[in-house]
């Protein structure tokens, strides 16, 4: 079965740095999506990645879509308070679109 | 406001019990998903269905179980409650059932079992 590996687990950051978290498959995936779990809410869509090597951007967070679509990375630039939270990945192979990863826990000390 | 209802907010209950929580899809969503979070864990898919029916089950115990409704809303049943049940139970939608779909969470039921 499908195998996703979210490293790391943890992050604490100084507020300003770069923060990184990767997401690995075992198999081959039709596309990804990225969501963020703020402390106490609820799990929100960041983006969705489609193409072998697609590379997204939304303001200091950058997306990336492996060549071989069996991995994935959220990039954070200069990192701010409000990037607080658990970030999830979402791989999807199929028809189905119901597997989370185990998140990456980003703490940002002011 | 993600527009997907869950009530109750919290429900505390004893071992044993049996709770029903609910959700209200977002409007003109056709597809719902329960997850399970425990504790600083990850989310847990356990079940989902499209247009009032099942369409796909995860790790979902046999004393759990759900149903979606005509009018789209979902329940999700746990019975002979233990201490493990603890949990936040999240209830996504999204427009249909395919790849490619985001999903969208409501604030979720925390659910502590005494």
């Amino acid at each position: 079965g499908q195998q996703v590996m979210q490293i790391p687990q943890y992050q604490h950051v100084q507020e300003g740095e770069d923060f990184t978290t990767y997401c690995n498959s075992s198999t081959t995936l039709s596309n990804i999506q990225w969501y963020k779990q703020r402390p106490g809410g609820h799990p929100v869509f960041l983006i969705q990645l489609v193409k072998s090597g697609e590379v997204k951007k939304q303001k200091r967070l950058t997306f990336q879509f492996g060549e071989a679509k069996k991995n994935s990375s959220l990039h954070i630039t200069a990192t701010q308070t409000t990037d607080v939270g658990t970030y999830f990945c979402a791989p999807q192979t199929g028809a189905n679109n119901l597997f989370f990863g185990t998140g990456t826990r980003l703490t940002v000390i002011p | 406001d993600s527009g997907v209802t869950q009530t109750p907010k919290h429900l505390i209950t004893a071992t044993g019990q049996r709770v029903t929580l609910r959700c209200s899809p977002r409007s003109g969503d056709l597809s719902v998903y329960w997850y399970q979070q425990s504790l600083d864990q990850g989310l847990q898919f356990l079940i989902q269905y499209y247009n009032g029916e099942e369409r796909a089950k995860g790790n979902i115990l046999e004393r759990f179980s759900a149903q979606q409704f005509p009018d789209l809303h979902s329940e999700l049943n746990l019975s002979s409650l233990e201490l493990g049940d603890s949990a936040l139970y999240f209830c996504a939608s999204s427009v249909d059932a395919g790849r490619n779909q985001p999903q969208h969470f409501g604030d979720g039921t925390r659910l502590s079992i005494l």
